[in-house]
């Protein structure tokens, strides 16, 4: 079964904090994981990826991933109001076939 | 400079109908994918195609049949609508397979 978990929230955070977004995945052989944000109506638009365990960051993005637990989050900080979409955790598994969760509804409070 | 471009954006239609959504990537990319994301916001895959061949073929019923006349092109045709394939469609493309998905602007079915 290739599940990918998601608190599908809302989480809602002020306006220059630190937001914190987890997810987990059941297959050991995933090699491939992925953040994308998306607005209502909108695409699902890239964020982060991320391959081998431990952090990756990109501007107020961390990706984090450990494989022994299954884990990944995304950590944004100093956090906007902009910053208000769904983030979707995506895994992929062999042959393309990326498995997406539910989502998290992130809101930042001015 | 579009990357991914689906048409139509919006496609309102009867039960019943048979219709056709468009996906056309300029990235060079040799993998595309149909997703549908669901009035919940699940986001699913469907179908993905690497250089005109089927690689995923999720269970979803033979009314939809994707077909790939290049590596440029990904179109999504579906027989005899149902009021249950409302949803948004997504097309999207990668490099190559592990590699990053980019998405295009999606085409809202819309089944009365």
């Amino acid at each position: 079964q290739k599940e990918v978990e998601q608190n599908s929230g809302p989480l809602s955070v002020p306006e220059g904090a630190i937001a914190s977004l987890n997810c987990t995945y059941s297959d050991r052989g995933s090699q491939s994981f992925f953040w994308y944000r998306q607005y209502s109506g909108k695409s699902p638009e890239l964020i982060m990826s991320i391959y081998s365990n431990g952090d990756k960051e990109d501007g107020r993005f961390t990706a984090q991933l450990n494989k022994a637990s299954q884990y990944v989050s995304l950590l944004i900080r100093d956090s906007q109001p902009s910053d208000s979409a769904t983030y979707l955790c995506a895994v992929m598994y062999n042959n393309n076939d990326m498995r997406f969760g539910a989502g998290t509804r992130l809101t930042v409070k001015p | 400079d579009t990357a991914v471009s689906q048409t139509p954006k919006y496609l309102v239609t009867q039960m019943g109908n048979d219709k056709s959504i468009k996906c056309e990537q300029n990235l060079g990319h040799d993998t595309m994918y149909w997703y549908k994301q669901d009035s919940k916001k699940f986001l699913k895959i469907m179908f993905s195609y690497n250089n005109k061949e089927l690689i995923i073929n999720e269970t979803v019923p033979n009314r939809f049949s994707p077909k790939s006349p290049d590596k440029a092109h990904l179109n999504l045709h579906i027989n005899s609508l149902e009021l249950g394939d409302s949803a948004v469609y997504f097309c999207a493309s990668s490099l190559r397979q592990y590699n990053e998905q980019f998405f295009g602007p999606g085409t809202r079915l819309t089944v009365l």
